[in-house]
């Protein structure tokens, strides 16, 4: 089955650094790949997704990146800001309703 | 968009107890689905409900330990057995957008402690 890696674990930048999360998964059939934000006490959520007929999607500061032939995913966070503090969660969806979520990265934005 | 609710939003159980979590959507789903994510961890599946059929289960959880019901198409409850401090998690309910179903929707969770 889809097996989905994520790193860095922590991420700990300065404010109005840069971010960067990345993926990898394991069955190239998957084809939907979303980002979740996880913040203290709530469930995930949705931040930015990506299809595979995509190689990158850019939302204000936030984007993702695709590699279909090296099934690569990364999302980049741009002047990032204390806010963004928070456990991030990439995930691969192969059709149907089965997401598989990598293990997390908790990123610490410092003021 | 769809907006879930969830009760209790934690609790703290003795060993060999039960709790059932409620769930409920402010709209009509067709499948509303039950994670568990254990702490410091990622999100679990742990099975799926749908109304008027039993619940599909994922590989390593059974109904027996987590007995689910789906009586309407915008409630289900997850009962977590004989709890163990194992069992200690965040429970999580989620639902995808409908028509649409690109888009997951998480509940906010249930903080469950054993002791």
């Amino acid at each position: 089955g889809e097996n989905v890696e994520q790193h860095p674990s922590t991420l700990s930048v300065q404010e109005g650094d840069s971010a960067v999360i990345k993926c990898t998964y394991s069955d190239s059939a998957s084809n939907y790949f979303p980002w979740y934000k996880q913040e203290l006490g709530k469930g995930p959520q949705l931040i930015i997704d990506i299809r595979s007929n995509v190689g990158e999607k850019k939302d204000q500061r936030i984007a993702v990146t695709l590699n279909k032939t090296a099934k690569h995913f990364s999302l980049h966070i741009t002047e990032t800001q204390p806010e963004d503090s928070a456990v991030y969660f990439c995930a691969a969806r192969l059709g149907g309703f089965k997401t598989i979520f990598g293990a997390g990265t908790r990123l610490f934005v410092k003021a | 968009s769809a907006v879930i609710s969830q009760k209790p939003s934690r609790d703290i159980c003795q060993r060999g107890t039960s709790l059932t979590i409620q769930c409920q959507v402010d709209s009509q789903v067709t499948m509303m689905f039950w994670y568990r994510q254990q702490p410091g961890q990622s999100l679990t599946l742990i099975a799926t409900a749908n109304q008027g059929s039993e619940a599909t289960y994922e590989s390593g959880f059974v109904i027996d330990k987590f007995p689910i019901s789906r009586p309407n198409l915008t409630f289900s409850t997850l009962t977590v057995s004989n709890m163990s401090p194992e069992d200690s998690s965040i429970y999580l309910c989620s639902v995808f957008g409908e028509p649409s179903t690109d888009t997951q929707y998480f509940g906010p969770g249930t903080r469950l402690t054993v002791l």
